[in-house]
């Protein structure tokens, strides 16, 4: 069964530090990795999605990396903002039965002061 | 604009009552979802439905049902069945894994289930 671990489940910064959001995952046969943004009692937004034969995406301020054999992803945030507040869910897509069975992680959930 | 909605934002659930709730999507999309989201746990994953007419079972099926009578809704009913269901339910869709494509899913907005 695919367990998914994010670490630290909380995290606050300073506004302008550089940051960086762990993912593990158990089980290596993914088809690829997302990261999620939530803000409080809304839905989730796609950050980045990394294909599983691809290493990192990046997107304005954003860089995700994927290491596949060792079961680990990387949300990098430069230069944080206040507006960046919000809680980060990183989740992991598998071919179960024919449908994309998605595990997610139980979320960092990041602080930026001003 | 195209997206997804979910009504109510939220709902209010008697002892020994079913209440309904309802996602929308105008993307085309093929699959749809329905996940349940508890504090300090991950989604979890109620059912799917890779295409119209078809849905199945996730990992928390048990005291919910869903329809997928037409493309663009997948409402999901929360029977008394469900001993616990205060909680937040996202809906989401994908283009469909039905075609052997992977892609992201787009979620809604939530509703939150609370019991009286």
């Amino acid at each position: 069964k695919q367990e998914v671990t994010q670490i630290p489940a909380a995290l606050s910064v300073p506004e302008g530090e550089n940051l960086v959001l762990n993912c593990s995952f158990t089980d290596s046969a993914i088809y690829n990795l997302q990261w999620f943004r939530q803000d409080p009692g809304k839905g989730l937004t796609s950050l980045l999605l990394i294909q599983s034969s691809q290493r990192e995406q990046t997107s304005g301020r954003l860089n995700a990396s994927l290491d596949k054999s060792s079961g680990r992803s990387t949300l990098y945030i430069a230069a944080s903002q206040p507006g960046d507040s919000a809680t980060y869910l990183c989740a992991v897509s598998k071919n179960s039965g024919g449908y994309q069975k998605v595990t997610f992680g139980t979320g960092t959930k990041l602080q930026v002061i001003p | 604009d195209g997206g997804i909605t979910q009504s109510p934002k939220y709902l209010f659930r008697k002892e020994g009552q079913n209440v309904t709730l309802s996602c929308e999507q105008n993307l085309n999309h093929d699959a749809m979802y329905w996940y349940r989201q508890d504090p300090g746990q991950g989604l979890r994953l109620i059912y799917y439905s890779q295409i119209v007419n078809d849905f199945q079972k996730g990992d928390i099926a048990e005291g919910y049902s869903v329809s997928r009578e037409k493309k663009e809704s997948f409402p999901l009913t929360v029977t008394s069945a469900q001993k616990n269901p205060t909680a937040f339910y996202l809906c989401a869709s994908s283009i469909g894994s039905v075609r052997g494509v992977m892609e992201t899913q787009y979620f809604g907005p939530g509703t939150r289930l609370l019991v009286l």
